[in-house]
C-alpha cells in the first residue's frame, strides 16, 4: 500500500488565488521531505527540501514567496502555491525517505489554474 | 556535481521479450545508492529496484535486474518477459548520503502486444 499520500490529487483554482497540497507519510517519520514539479514528458524537477521544524531549502531558480513549505510535523508536509498564475500549472509530487534512502513518492497533484 | 544520463529517448519492447534500458551517472564519490523508479500513465513513482554502490552484486527484483558496473559509472535495467504493464516511463536516480535524489531524463518504454 502506499506509503507517502498526496491530496488534493487534482485541483483547479483561479488566477491569483492560493492554493495548498499536503503531503504525509502514513506509517513513518519522515524529518525530511522533497517537493518536485514535473512537466508532461519531462523529468522531475527539485524545488525545495522539507525540514521539520525548520525552513525548507529552495533550490536555485524556486521562488520561495510562491512556493511556501511547511513541515509542522514528523509526517506532514505543505506546499502552499500563492497567487498562482497559469504558468504555475503543472504536476507537483513529493517524496519522503522511508528506509536505506529509498524515496516514496505521493501521488502527484495536477494544478491547473484559470 | 553529480549528473545522471539516460541516452535512449524511447524505447520499445514486444510482449514476452528482454529490453535494457541504459542510465550512466558521474559521481567522485565511492559510497552512494542508485534506483530505478517507473511512471505509469497515473504518474505514480513506483520504486523498481535499488542497489547500493558497495554491494558487488546485481541487484535482482523478480523480472527486473540491473547491470551495474561501477567503474564504467553504468547502471542498465533489464526486464525480462515484458509485460503489458511494464510500460511507463523509466527514471534512473542517483543519491549520495542523505541529500537529494538526482534524476535522468527518462526513457518511455513501449510495450508491443
Amino acid at each position: 500500500g502506499a506509503v507517502v499520500s498526496q491530496h488534493p490529487s487534482w485541483v483547479i483554482c483561479k488566477s491569483g488565488t492560493s492554493v495548498k497540497i499536503e503531503c504525509r507519510s502514513l506509517d513513518f517519520q519522515a524529518t525530511t521531505m522533497f517537493w518536485y514539479r514535473q512537466f508532461p514528458k519531462q523529468s522531475l524537477m527539485l524545488m525545495a527540501t522539507s525540514n521539520e521544524g525548520s525552513k525548507a531549502t529552495y533550490e536555485q531558480g524556486v521562488e520561495k514567496d510562491k512556493f511556501l513549505i511547511n513541515h509542522a510535523s514528523l509526517t506532514l508536509s505543505t506546499l502552499t502555491v500563492t497567487s498562482a498564475h497559469p504558468e504555475d500549472s503543472s504536476f507537483y509530487i513529493c517524496s519522503a525517505d522511508r528506509v536505506e534512502y529509498s524515496a516514496f513518492f505521493g501521488q502527484g497533484t495536477r494544478l491547473t489554474v484559470v | 556535481a553529480q549528473t545522471v544520463t539516460q541516452s535512449q529517448p524511447e524505447m520499445s519492447v514486444q510482449e514476452a521479450e528482454t529490453v535494457t534500458l541504459s542510465c550512466t551517472y558521474d559521481t567522485s564519490e565511492s559510497d552512494y545508492y542508485l534506483f530505478w523508479y517507473k511512471q505509469p500513465p497515473s504518474r505514480q513513482m513506483i520504486l523498481v529496484i535499488r542497489q547500493e554502490a558497495y554491494k558487488q552484486q546485481n541487484a535482482t527484483e523478480n523480472r527486473f535486474s540491473v547491470n551495474f558496473q561501477k567503474a564504467a559509472k553504468s547502471f542498465s535495467l533489464k526486464i525480462s518477459d515484458s509485460q503489458l504493464g511494464d510500460a511507463a516511463m523509466y527514471f534512473c536516480a542517483y543519491k549520495f548520503d542523505g541529500n537529494k535524489l538526482v534524476f535522468g531524463a527518462g526513457t518511455i518504454l513501449r510495450v508491443k502486444s
